[in-house]
């Protein structure tokens, strides 16, 4: 059963860059997308960008210019970044596990959650 | 991006009740759609994959089916677990994209 364990710091002031990181532990490590979501208070899901073990990233465009995701192969971990936050940031982010090929883009486990407030 | 947009945004409806719930996309995605519960204060959870393909571990009494541009999903008896936010996601492009969510709520 695999098992999505993210961490970071939860309150940021306007500019700074939120870093979060996810472990994955009980799965293939390569096997996968590792995906970052996040979901404004009270709203729907935005997709941020995934990664391979390989490194290889897809962003959404909207974020692209301020989002850098890295993954750390021999700890079975992939992180985030987002520079230059600022209020309309503010949000609960999930890391997820994409899968493959024909099934590609469906999230089948996620991690708890982090809620990350931007604020003076 | 292709925009998905879910129908209705809530809806009342009590315990053995069948409740449906429609997501159409922007443009056509084939089958490309798959569906997720969130209970409050947790992560989403995968209940429907390609449409109509029911992930591991999922109840059967929930269901999907659609093709192209509308999507439908059904849960055939409601349960008390399923007072929740739905959510359609399509992965027809890399670029993936949500509905705004249907809250299930307890009439």
């Amino acid at each position: 059963q695999v098992q999505l364990q993210q961490w970071g710091a939860g309150l940021l002031k306007p500019s700074e860059t939120l870093s979060l990181t996810c472990a994955v532990s009980g799965g293939s490590f390569s096997a996968y997308f590792w995906t970052w979501i996040r979901q404004p208070p009270g709203k729907g899901l935005e997709w941020i960008g995934e990664i391979n073990h390989s490194g290889s990233t897809k962003n959404n465009p909207s974020l692209m210019s301020r989002v850098t995701m890295s993954v750390d192969t021999s700890k079975n971990q992939f992180s985030l970044k987002l520079n230059s936050v600022t209020a309309a940031d503010t949000a609960v982010y999930y890391c997820a596990r994409g899968l493959y090929g024909d099934y590609s883009g469906i999230l089948d486990s996620w991690g708890q959650g982090i809620l990350v407030t931007v604020s003076s | 991006d292709i925009q998905m947009t879910q129908s209705p945004s809530s809806l009342s409806a009590s315990v053995g009740d069948r409740v449906t719930i429609t997501c159409r996309a922007s443009q056509s995605i084939s089958g490309f759609l798959n569906w997720y519960r969130q209970k409050p204060g947790k992560a989403p959870n995968l209940l429907i994959y390609g449409a109509s393909s029911l992930q591991s571990g999922v109840p059967s009494r929930f269901s999907g089916s659609g093709s192209g541009t509308d999507f439908t999903l059904t849960i055939s008896s409601l349960q008390p677990e399923d007072f929740a936010t739905y959510y359609c996601q399509q992965s027809y492009n890399t670029l993936l994209t949500f509905g705004g969510g249907t809250k299930v709520e307890i009439k």
